[in-house]
């Protein structure tokens, strides 16, 4: 069992450039999530998906919108990306989003760097 | 606005016994969560903590405080792995999770 998967790891990407980081889950989890987390700040939503076919914007969804086609993937898209998009990127999943001890678990995380 | 606090950075000895503090003000409260950190790669889940009291896992103890916006994890027989950011997360009335900026632990031999 892979639980979260990423990609790619890391990538360097001119201003301007239209990019899509991946997200994958095998858990079967209802609720995915894409975090940024920049040095000296807490972890901070972009978008949250409680199920297949619905997204709603976090705390940061300026320049990225999301898509949740089925349960699997979640993928991140950043139209046209600005240095200020660069951080390190983490997906997380939950079963259900919503009440209890929802734990989400996290992917290894997408390093960005836009130049 | 919501706001989480906790220490930037602490230093313990192997061994010994280690408190991080996190205060918080959130629009609404649905628990409190406490992950680790290793450098370079992604939070993993410690403790979940959504009414007054202690909660004990082995090495690694939460306590919370409603009433005060208060928690804290407690580390005991601190071993070098430990050296790790702790983060504390907040859920709030919208179910969302409002983390902490995290406390670097720095374990000294």
């Amino acid at each position: 069992i892979a639980g979260i998967t990423q990609a790619p790891t890391s990538q360097i990407l001119a201003a301007g450039r239209r990019m899509t980081l991946r997200c994958t889950q095998d858990m079967r989890h209802n609720a995915m999530y894409w975090y940024r987390q920049d040095l000296g700040l807490g972890l901070r939503l972009i978008h949250y998906s409680n199920t297949a076919g619905t997204t709603g914007k976090g705390e940061v969804p300026d320049g990225y919108s999301v898509s949740r086609a089925n349960t699997d993937d979640f993928p991140l898209t950043l139209a046209s990306a600005v240095p200020s998009q660069t951080s390190v990127y983490f997906c997380a999943s939950s079963d259900s989003g919503l009440a209890g001890a929802d734990t989400q678990y996290f992917g290894p995380g997408t390093r960005l760097t836009v130049l | 606005g919501q706001n989480i606090d906790q220490p930037t950075e602490m230093t313990a000895t192997e061994g010994a016994i280690v408190q991080i503090n996190c205060t918080y003000q959130t629009s609404g409260f649905n628990g409190l969560f406490w992950y680790q950190q290793h450098a370079g790669e992604a939070p993993t889940f410690l403790s979940y903590n959504v009414l007054d009291g202690l909660e004990e896992k082995g090495r690694f103890s939460s306590f919370l405080s409603r009433s005060k916006g208060y928690s804290y994890l407690l580390l005991k027989e601190l071993q070098m792995k430990d050296s790790a950011s702790y983060l504390c997360a907040v859920r709030d009335s919208n179910y969302q999770l409002i983390w902490g900026a995290g406390t670097k632990l720095i374990i000294k031999p």
